[in-house]
């Protein structure tokens, strides 16, 4: 098993659209979980961070966590094309290392 | 600017050639670390440095790549020997490391290719 899985993409959705982007993690005693957008070419660029159960919102994007079911995910509200991107989700894990998932290819569709 | 810078930004090598790269975080930042990303891949951890200390080190790692982070602030990436399995994207990131706070800044990453 992975440490750190995302949903498989690539992720179609229409402009003005919900997406909604999920990962999930093996290490039961991780703490700290982030979001990361990024564009083809380019670094990742940190969006959302997250260390509490429940919802985090900031903008259009909102994560979500839920530590028994070791599950994350992000929503990102009335998308545009300018979100088209590949999102990766990245975990700090109870010994101290911050893992990233493969990550998953959004299309926003105009 | 203030971010995370690396240089080069760009570098074409011969197999067998040493390379080494530049990462220079957020001033304030005392964790600086060194991811290495294929195309479709997640960033991979090479290494880290907690100020001048290098802490954990990939086992994925070989003999042939060593960081250094001197007075703890730059931090370079050498790669021996270099291999065309060695071509990636290397990224360099910092954050301000304490108990609850983890947030990695990326730099624009250094592109390398061996031929």
């Amino acid at each position: 098993q992975k440490e750190v899985e995302q949903n498989s993409g690539p992720l179609s959705v229409p402009e003005g659209a919900i997406a909604s982007l999920n990962c999930t993690y093996s290490d039961r005693g991780s703490q700290s979980f982030f979001w990361y957008r990024q564009y083809s070419g380019k670094s990742p660029e940190l969006i959302m961070f997250i260390y509490s159960n429940g919802d985090k919102e900031d903008g259009r994007f909102t994560a979500q966590l839920n530590k028994a079911s070791q599950y994350v995910s992000l929503l990102i509200r009335d998308s545009q094309p300018s979100d088209s991107a590949t999102y990766l989700c990245a975990v700090k894990t109870s010994y101290d290392k911050v893992i990233f998932g493969p990550g998953t290819s959004l299309s926003v569709i105009p | 600017d203030t971010g995370v810078s690396q240089d080069p930004r760009h570098k074409i090598t011969k197999r067998g050639q040493n390379v080494t790269f530049r990462c220079d975080p957020i001033s304030e930042h005392n964790r600086l670390y060194w991811y290495r990303q294929t195309l479709g891949q997640g960033p991979e951890f090479l290494t880290y440095f907690q100020n001048e200390a290098q802490l954990e080190k990939s086992r994925l790692l070989s003999d042939r790549f060593s960081a250094e982070r001197p007075k703890g602030s730059f931090s370079t990436l050498e790669i021996q020997r270099t291999e065309q399995g060695d071509s990636a994207m290397y990224l360099c990131a910092s954050s301000f490391g304490t108990v609850s706070s983890y947030e990695q800044y990326f730099g624009p990453g250094t592109r390398l290719t061996v031929t």
